[in-house]
């Protein structure tokens, strides 16, 4: 079963920082790119960074770049995102999502996780 | 880089048909063949219906169909059924390496 599940969600003050990971199976991980999306409470789905195949390129939205960083390790089948300089703006259910195409970018995202709570708050 | 624009809602009673459109610019949605649209129950995550425009993954529907023309992406539910009421978002490659989510449509079948 291809199956994602995010982890390393919580509560952290304004300036801290978290590392949220995905547990990726069922699929080649290193064939697809991967994207990290949020959605704040009660609000639309925000895409926030993606990383290719191999790791080699990562892109990230203009509301977490220099902040945020996208890696992998293929070897673990795992996807992570190290959050810097955490803002209450940040507050959110973070997913993790693999990209449709094998070695394509921004097609679309047929697998996501159950998604991850984030809370930044003093 | 602006959210898509969708309309807040959209409604139809059963067997009926309903289309929500997300408009972009020249440079997103009509700039690149890169759009995909997504539902999302309450407390679910999304699930990918429609991507590369108009191509269904295995599973979906095809009653769920995608179009585009010029900066409008358009997805139509057609035969309405209970379970399709639900969030649908769409969303597009917006250059320079970014992507970008609509602003999110409330489907309900009346």
């Amino acid at each position: 079963e291809v199956q994602l599940v995010e982890s390393g969600g919580g509560v952290v003050q304004p300036g801290g920082s978290l590392r949220l990971s995905c547990a990726a199976s069922g699929f080649t991980f290193d064939d697809y790119a991967m994207h990290w999306v949020r959605q704040a409470p009660g609000k639309g789905l925000e895409w926030v960074s993606l990383i290719s195949g191999d790791g080699g390129s990562t892109y990230y939205a203009d509301s977490v770049k220099g902040r945020f960083t996208i890696s992998r390790d293929n070897s673990k089948n795992s996807l992570y995102l190290q959050m810097n300089s955490l803002r209450t703006e940040d507050t959110a259910l973070y997913y993790c999502a693999k990209e449709v195409l094998v070695l394509y970018y921004y097609y679309g995202m047929d697998v996501w996780g159950q998604g991850t709570t984030v809370t930044v708050s003093s | 880089q602006s959210a898509l624009t969708q309309p807040p809602s959209a409604s139809g009673s059963p067997g009926q048909s309903v289309t929500i459109s997300c408009t972009g610019t020249s440079s997103d949605v009509g700039g690149y063949n890169y759009v995909s649209w997504y539902q999302q129950h309450p407390g679910k995550a999304p699930k990918l219906m429609i991507y590369e425009v108009s191509k269904r993954p295995s599973g979906v529907p095809d009653r769920f169909s995608g179009s585009k023309s010029g900066n409008t992406a358009s997805l139509t539910v057609s035969g309405l059924q209970a379970e399709d009421e639900a969030d649908y978002y769409c969303s597009s490659y917006a250059g320079s390496n970014r992507g970008v989510f609509g602003t999110g449509t409330k489907v309900t079948v009346l």
